[in-house]
């Protein structure tokens, strides 16, 4: 099983709609990334939270990491078709190991129509 | 753009050759990371450089090696290649902050 599972696996939505994703861990985590992934293209950092309770927000995206650093969501307010691709979140399992002890989620699929 | 540079972009080979993907991470960035991407296994970690020197290994098979050189660039050579072994590989590199920034990838594709 996935050490880091997201819900849900794929979204579709209509333009101008609000949607979330969320991307869970069974451990805690020691930094919780969210990327995107237009397909078969590289993985785009969208932001990385760290501390229990962060909230950052960019341009119309906000994601959130929950106090037990356990769960995070990503929220994308007033959806466009640029918005579409695979979100991706990855974290770290040890507090001071990057890369190796990281993991990904399988991702979520969104589709914007327009 | 992410800073990390990924060449070839996209290479058809055959099944037994060997190839070899090219990564130079982000100014300044000392930790080289390759990922394997496939369809059926998601992202797979296979092995970190930090300042020239092996720092981890993931799931990496031992037909594949890497290595980083002084300017901290890095390739990975993947040989006796298999049908299964087509996937997206991806370069990813990090500094001191722990971020780590991903290349566009390197689509292999064996036939």
């Amino acid at each position: 099983s996935q050490e880091l599972e997201q819900s849900p696996q794929s979204l579709i939505v209509q333009e101008g709609k609000n949607l979330t994703i969320n991307c869970t861990s069974s451990k805690t985590l020691y930094g919780l990334y969210w990327y995107k992934q237009k397909y078969g293209e590289g993985l785009i950092f969208l932001m990385m939270l760290q501390k229990g309770g962060e909230e950052k927000s960019h341009e119309k995206i906000t994601a959130k990491l929950d106090e037990k650093k356990q769960q995070s969501s990503l929220h994308i307010t007033a959806s466009q078709p640029s918005h579409a691709g695979i979100y991706l979140c990855g974290a770290d399992r040890s507090k001071y190991n990057y890369g190796q002890n990281f993991v990904f989620g399988p991702g979520t699929r969104l589709s914007v129509l327009p | 753009d992410s800073g990390v540079t990924q060449t070839p972009k996209h290479l058809i080979t055959a099944t037994g050759q060997r190839v070899t993907l090219r990564c130079s991470p982000r100014s300044g960035d000392l930790s080289v990371y390759w990922y394997q991407q496939s369809l059926d296994q998601g992202l797979q970690f296979l092995i970190q450089y930090y300042n020239g020197e092996e720092r981890a290994k993931g799931n990496i098979l031992e037909r594949f090696s890497a290595q980083q050189f002084p300017d901290l660039h890095s390739e990975l050579n993947l040989s006796s290649l298999e049908l299964g072994d087509s996937a997206l590989y991806f370069c990813a590199s990090s500094g001191g902050q722990g971020t780590i920034y991903f290349g566009e990838g390197s689509w292999l594709t064996v036939v």
